[in-house]
């Protein structure tokens, strides 16, 4: 099955920095990446998802990169702001809607 | 609004004890899932169900057991609680289409 390892699983950066999450992969047919966002106490929410038919994908501040070669996925936050700070998965499945194996999580804390 | 409610929001039992948690959900999705969170672990897949008549182990189903009574409704059982089943479980929903999940407020379970 599906195996999918995220670094680092803590980050702390200055208000203002930007932030970067990396993940791999190891199924090879995985299509499908969506990264959540879970802050202190709440539930996870999807922020952004990548397919494979695209290398990279925008909204606002965030953005994934993906490397099907590598198999490996980014997840970057420029001009973090303190309510940045939460815990964020990354996650593959071979298409969207079917089951996701997550990764362990990155606990990112913003410094104001 | 449209949402997925968890029952009971926080449970503390014994070892040895029957438990059962119970999600519904008002989005209309065929798609739940159940999820257990540790720290440092992510989100790791208990089972999860695409329709009434579908039911299907996953990552770590050992110890657990489902029902999904109704489209809206999918409850995870416990048959004889142990400590290292302590931990954060989310039911959660999925749209077929877009992939994307919809979770509960979680279930905080304690097994002493």
């Amino acid at each position: 099955g599906e195996n999918v390892e995220q670094h680092p699983s803590t980050l702390s950066v200055q208000e203002g920095d930007s932030a970067v999450i990396k993940c791999t992969y190891s199924d090879s047919a995985s299509n499908y990446f969506p990264w959540y966002k879970q802050e202190l106490g709440k539930r996870p929410q999807l922020i952004i998802d990548i397919r494979s038919n695209v290398g990279e994908k925008k909204d606002q501040r965030i953005a994934v990169t993906l490397n099907k070669t590598a198999k490996h996925f980014s997840l970057h936050i420029t001009e973090t702001q303190p309510e940045d700070s939460a815990v964020y998965f990354c996650a593959a499945s071979w298409e969207a809607g079917n089951m996701l194996t997550f990764g362990g999580g990155t606990r990112l804390m913003v410094k104001p | 609004d449209a949402d997925v409610t968890q029952t009971p929001r926080n449970r503390i039992t014994k070892t040895g004890k029957r438990i059962m948690l119970e999600c519904s959900q008002t989005k209309g999705h065929d798609r739940m899932y159940w999820y257990r969170q540790d720290p440092g672990l992510g989100l790791q897949l208990i089972y999860y169900s695409f329709d009434v008549k579908d039911i299907n182990k996953g990552e770590i189903s050992d110890g657990y057991s489902v029902s999904r009574q109704a489209q809206a409704k999918f409850s995870l059982s416990l048959e004889s609680a142990i400590p290292n089943q302590t931990a954060l479980y989310f039911c959660a929903t999925s749209d077929w289409n877009t992939g994307e999940l919809f979770f509960g407020e979680g279930s905080r379970l304690t097994v002493l």
